[in-house]
């Protein structure tokens, strides 16, 4: 399974576009990579996923460089709302189930 | 609510007590987990349920044993824990299939607080 490195910790403000950014060297061809957000005592929740280029949904969007080394998670106009940790991780996309390990994850504090 | 469902959410027992997590996810996924989630820790996978079998298990001491009756739902059995087992005991589900079908993306439960005293 891929390592992943990520920031401990972000500060933002309130409006402002925050970029995350996540290094996988060691990512395999049939990997993706996804992000999750998760509030204090609750569980996860999925975010967003791609494979390569760009991405984006109604929350975020996530660009892969060509190498597929790293992504970055971007969040515009972040509000006091997306306090939370972000986790990137990268794994098989397919397949009956996946053992993907949690990293640390990066603590984004948004600041009024 | 996520579709996800974890009971209790709240549990305190003492270190000689029986207790079980209960998780139940009606989604339609073929994989359940168990995943511990102490204070300023990262989450720690337990155990992996795939198609009712269990597939993963983490070197998780014999005091908590894992039954999935069937692919909707997972049970947490604990007996004999120790104060340093509290923690936030996390339930999720994943689909099989296709990345299109959102294989292999995890479905997380709001989890169950333990607290061992």
């Amino acid at each position: 399974l891929a390592k992943t490195t990520q920031p401990i910790s972000m500060d933002s403000y309130e409006g402002q576009e925050v970029n995350i950014t996540c290094s996988h060297n060691n990512i395999a061809t049939n990997d993706y990579i996804t992000w999750y957000q998760q509030f204090p005592s609750q569980g996860p929740r999925f975010i967003i996923q791609g494979y390569k280029t760009k991405v984006t949904n109604e929350v975020a969007s996530l660009f892969i460089p060509a190498d597929r080394k790293s992504s970055t998670l971007s969040l515009p106009r972040v509000s006091l709302s997306d306090t939370a940790v972000y986790y990137c991780l990268v794994g098989p996309g397919s397949g009956g189930y996946n053992k993907l390990i949690f990293g640390a994850g990066t603590r984004l504090a948004v600041h009024p | 609510e996520t579709g996800v469902t974890q009971t209790p959410r709240h549990l305190v027992m003492g270190m000689t007590n029986k207790k079980s997590l209960k998780c139940e996810q009606h989604l339609g996924h073929n994989a359940m987990y168990w995943y511990k989630q102490s204070a300023k820790k990262p989450l720690e996978l337990m155990f992996v349920y795939s198609l009712e079998e269990r597939v993963e298990n983490n070197s998780v001491p014999s005091r908590f044993s894992p039954e999935c009756p069937n692919s909707s739902h997972l049970f947490l059995h604990l007996h004999t824990l120790q104060p340093e087992d509290s923690a936030l005991y996390l339930c999720a589900s994943s689909p099989a299939g296709s990345v299109a079908s959102g294989a292999n993306v995890l479905t997380f439960g709001a989890g169950s607080r333990l607290t061992v005293l």
